[in-house]
């Protein structure tokens, strides 16, 4: 059974620029919520799809947003892009959602913004 | 804000040792409690959830759960080097209007000493 599945895997990106991230989830699942981990603030919860929904959403701005297709692939998007937003983005997938708590995370896609 | 606080450590324990990590989470109405373990470098990986006071065990895992004093805890027995890595306590809290908030301690970082 495949994994969760995200790319890129590593880019670089300048201020001011906008980046798309994939994430095809485990066959099945039709969750999908994705985070941001930084060694100053750890793992924050961005938001989650569900069957096209955005269900849930974390305390980000604007400038992050997502959207998710009808086969649960789910995109994220990055506008604007500063400094700070340089990180690892993780998504997760799950069966039940975000409330079961029980979530498989990809490798993840490294964003360096210079 | 819901706040998930956990010690930063490193707790280092020797090998076959009682490894005790500690978390404490802010919002009374937090409904669900996982414990995320994530090596350096990889992903989180679920290895164990508690929803109700008192103890859970799976092998050498139990998580213990105290709602009053708003407390989780996860017991590792016969530790092993293969334990060393950075565990995360999750915490979900219903945030009405059906949406959920998923909250992520800052981990704890665990060496079990050979």
């Amino acid at each position: 059974k495949a994994g969760v599945t995200q790319t890129p895997r590593y880019l670089i990106k300048t201020r001011g620029q906008q980046v798309t991230l994939s994430c095809s989830p485990i066959s099945g699942h039709r969750s999908v919520s994705w985070y941001q981990q930084t060694p100053g603030q750890g793992l924050q919860f961005l938001f989650e799809y569900f069957s096209e929904t955005q269900r849930n959403k974390g305390n980000f701005p604007g400038r992050f947003s997502g959207r998710q297709f009808s086969n649960s692939r789910s995109e994220m998007n990055v506008s604007t892009l500063e400094l700070g937003d340089s990180a690892l983005y993780l998504c997760a997938s799950s069966l039940g959602g975000l409330k079961t708590g029980e979530l498989f995370f990809g490798e993840g896609s490294r964003l360096t913004v210079l | 804000q819901k706040e998930v606080e956990q010690n930063s450590g490193p707790l280092s324990v020797p090998e076959g040792a009682i490894a005790s990590l500690n978390c404490t989470y802010s919002d009374r109405g937090s409904q669900s409690f996982f414990w995320y373990r994530q090596y350096s470098g990889k992903s989180p990986e679920l290895i164990m959830f508690i929803y109700s006071n008192g103890d859970k065990e799976d092998g050498r895992f139990t998580a213990q759960l105290n709602k009053a004093s708003q407390y989780v805890s996860l017991l590792i027995r016969d530790s092993q080097p293969s334990d060393s890595a950075t565990y995360l306590c999750a915490v979900i809290a219903y945030s009405g209007a059906g949406s959920y908030q998923l909250t992520f301690g800052k981990g704890t970082k665990l060496s079990v000493i050979p």
